[in-house]
């Protein structure tokens, strides 16, 4: 079955520190989909970024960067330089080809602290 | 196109009323998904269309839950005879192909039972 976990209930840290959100999901598939979405405390899911199993090069875009290992089924995201606007409830989220459907994991709450 | 639409944005109802909430979604986005969040929790998957088909529902999606979406246009998900455990914050999201796109989120229905 799939599932994603997502360890870290809540983190602060003080503006201009990098932070890494951590994520572990499990599958059966060779074939899936690993997100991320932030939500804001307006409540609106962001989507951040997509990934499919057979691109395991790491991406960033910007202060976000992502970092996918399939050896250790990890999909974590790093915010360098953080800033009071990341502070948010961040989820990480898997799709497996055969049923598409988005299981997200619980999320990791952000505090970035002026 | 301003993105995914939901309506209403609040509802409360006293216990053992029917509810019903809409969502519009992208105009060309085909995929139509259903979650319900909770507070703290990550989104947990309801239901998905793919234009009018509803192709799948989660075992959270009690007989009391409905789900349409007739044109494969906008949907309707329904409550009947609603609890106070249903009270939650409802998201829609629409994706174009399924998980191979991004999924775009709506602003999402709060839904009070009291």
């Amino acid at each position: 079955a799939q599932k994603v976990t997502q360890a870290q209930t809540e983190i602060s840290v003080v503006e201009k520190e990098d932070v890494t959100l951590d994520c572990v999901y499990e599958t059966r598939d060779t074939t899936y989909y690993l997100f991320w979405y932030k939500q804001p405390p307006s409540g609106e899911l962001v989507f951040l970024i997509r990934r499919n199993s057979f691109d395991e090069q790491n991406e960033i875009s910007g202060r976000y960067s992502w970092n996918f290992q399939k050896s250790t089924s990890s999909f974590n995201f790093t915010i360098t330089a953080s800033q009071v606007v990341d502070s948010a409830v961040y989820f990480c989220a898997l799709s497996e080809v055969r049923d598409d459907k988005i299981i997200f994991g619980k999320g990791t709450r952000l505090h970035i602290l002026p | 196109d301003t993105g995914v639409s939901q309506d209403p944005r609040h509802k409360i109802t006293k216990r053992g009323q029917n509810v019903t909430f809409r969502c519009d979604p992208i105009s060309e986005h085909n995929r139509l998904y259903w979650y319900r969040q909770t507070l703290g929790q990550g989104p947990e998957f309801l239901t998905y269309f793919q234009n009018e088909a509803q192709l799948e529902k989660s075992r959270l999606l009690s007989d009391r839950f409905s789900a349409e979406r007739p044109k494969g246009s906008f949907s309707t998900l329904e409550i009947q005879r609603t609890e106070q455990g249903d009270s939650a914050m409802y998201l829609c999201a629409s994706s174009f192909q399924g998980t191979r796109a991004e999924a775009f989120f709506g602003q999402g229905t709060r839904l009070t039972v009291v």
